[in-house]
């Protein structure tokens, strides 16, 4: 029964190709992000939706595109990787978009472009 | 522009001993929410205790506990009797609404737990 599951937890892959990243959470919540964390642990915000609309799209290349099906799911899609997008990518929900909210976090994504 | 600064890139504490961890923010909203997470070697991110700034009372969950002092905007961690199981980084954020309810992160603090 975990609450927020990110799938692969490691990918490893070549500059240039295409890849995705799943998110799913079982918590029942409203609202999901995606953050990236850097070589130096520095975590920053990519995105976030609510009830699968678009509520934050911070300066981040038009390579990602954070896909929500649904309000359980927030797929994180990155074409053309370079070396520098090599990072963990978190994903997280919280019950509903508000700065009082909790957020919970997914295990992590670990990402290697080589 | 918000900014949450931890000056403490490392710290270390014996087990059983009390440490403090430093935060320091910048917002010029008036409502706001402060957020400790721990970041053990699993990577996962878990939330330690949480503070709202409109309650002056320090938030406490166990052994945690928060020194808030809001007109310094300063929000540093306790944690009393230290175990080995609380080697991690530890994360400062801050939350209002002009962050989109996003998260912003100080840079963290490493902590090293000796027996």
């Amino acid at each position: 029964d975990t609450a927020v599951s990110q799938t692969p937890k490691y990918l490893v892959t070549q500059m240039g190709n295409d890849k995705s990243i799943k998110c799913e959470q079982n918590l029942g919540h409203d609202t999901m992000y995606w953050y990236k964390q850097d070589s130096k642990k520095f975590l920053k915000i990519m995105f976030s939706y609510n009830n699968k609309e678009l509520i934050i799209n911070e300066t981040v290349p038009n390579r990602f595109s954070p896909k929500s099906p649904d309000k359980a799911h927030l797929n994180l899609h990155i074409n053309s990787l370079e070396l520098g997008d090599s990072a963990v990518y978190f994903c997280a929900s919280s019950r509903l978009a508000g700065y009082q909210e909790t957020q919970y976090f997914g295990p992590g994504t670990r990402l290697l472009v080589l | 522009a918000q900014t949450v600064t931890q000056s403490q890139p490392e710290m270390s504490v014996q087990e059983a001993e009390t440490v403090t961890l430093s935060c320091t923010y910048d917002t010029s909203e008036s409502d706001y929410y402060l957020f400790w997470y721990k970041q053990p070697p699993s990577r996962q991110m878990i939330l330690v205790i949480r503070q709202e700034a409109y309650k002056q009372q320090n938030a406490t969950e166990n052994r945690f506990s928060v020194n808030f002092q809001k007109a310094a905007k300063s929000f540093s961690l306790k944690i009393s009797d230290s175990q080995l199981g609380d080697a991690a980084m530890y994360f400062c954020a801050l939350s209002n609404s002009n962050s989109g309810y996003a998260l912003n992160f100080g840079k963290g603090t490493s902590l090293l737990v000796t027996p």
